[in-house]
């Protein structure tokens, strides 16, 4: 398995416009989560999917933000319109819920709103 | 005061080294995380144990559900294994819940 995959590795955009986001999961997990990691605040989770439902978005930062996951192999986030302080890296996670399996993450989006 | 607390902040060891490093926890957990991160990397999983300890080649994850506290053992270190160690709790079924993380440790490891 190739693992969690995210696109693309580096995003640098300028103020007030839209990025998007994406992630597969690894096949078979049926949880899946948006964390972003910032230097003042560390990692944190902004929204987790389980079985393509969205179940806990209470970190999402203001509507601004918003996430999708069609189908068991694919989510988004969104940012719309974007602001510098949204700068950070962004972490894509999947889990399977039996066996104890633990977290996987992708390797990360880097966004640089300018 | 955060609910996962870690210990040292930063840590510089040299090259074979015993390693320690130590997370407590103030709220009721289903299980505790280990995680590696590289200097501008990715994170990778490295446990996840909701009792007793654990062991993968040259690193040991203990923990004490009563005393809310964990550890992450590094034997013989490695200046490979500098990077940021990171505790997290799960506070939900398994791992499927969202995770809660401690600040991070900086482990140096000079040849």
């Amino acid at each position: 398995d190739a693992g969690v995959i995210q696109s693309p590795r580096h995003e640098v955009t300028e103020m007030g416009q839209e990025v998007t986001l994406r992630c597969k999961p690894i096949s078979g997990h049926n949880s899946l989560f948006w964390y972003r990691q910032t230097m003042m605040r560390g990692l944190e989770l902004l929204i987790y999917f389980n079985n393509n439902v969205p179940i806990d978005d209470s970190g999402m930062p203001e509507d601004r933000f918003s996430a999708k996951m069609p189908n068991a192999s694919f989510s988004t986030l969104k940012i719309q319109p974007s602001e510098p302080r949204d700068s950070a890296v962004y972490f894509c996670a999947s889990s399977l819920e039996e066996g104890g399996i633990g977290y996987t993450f992708g390797s990360g989006t880097r966004l640089t709103v300018v | 005061k955060n609910e996962v607390e870690q210990s040292p902040q930063n840590l510089t060891a040299q090259e074979g080294e015993f390693i320690t490093i130590n997370c407590s926890y103030s709220v009721g957990i289903s299980a505790l995380h280990w995680l590696q991160q590289h200097p501008g990397g990715g994170i990778v999983s490295l446990f996840m144990l909701s009792s007793g300890k654990k062991k993968h080649g040259r690193l040991i994850a203990t923990i004490n559900i009563q005393e809310k506290h964990s550890s992450l053992h590094i034997t013989a270190s490695h200046p490979r294994d500098s990077a940021v160690y990171i505790c997290a709790v799960s506070k939900g079924g398994g791992s499927n819940y969202k995770l809660t993380f401690g600040k991070g440790t900086l482990l140096t490891v000079n040849p």
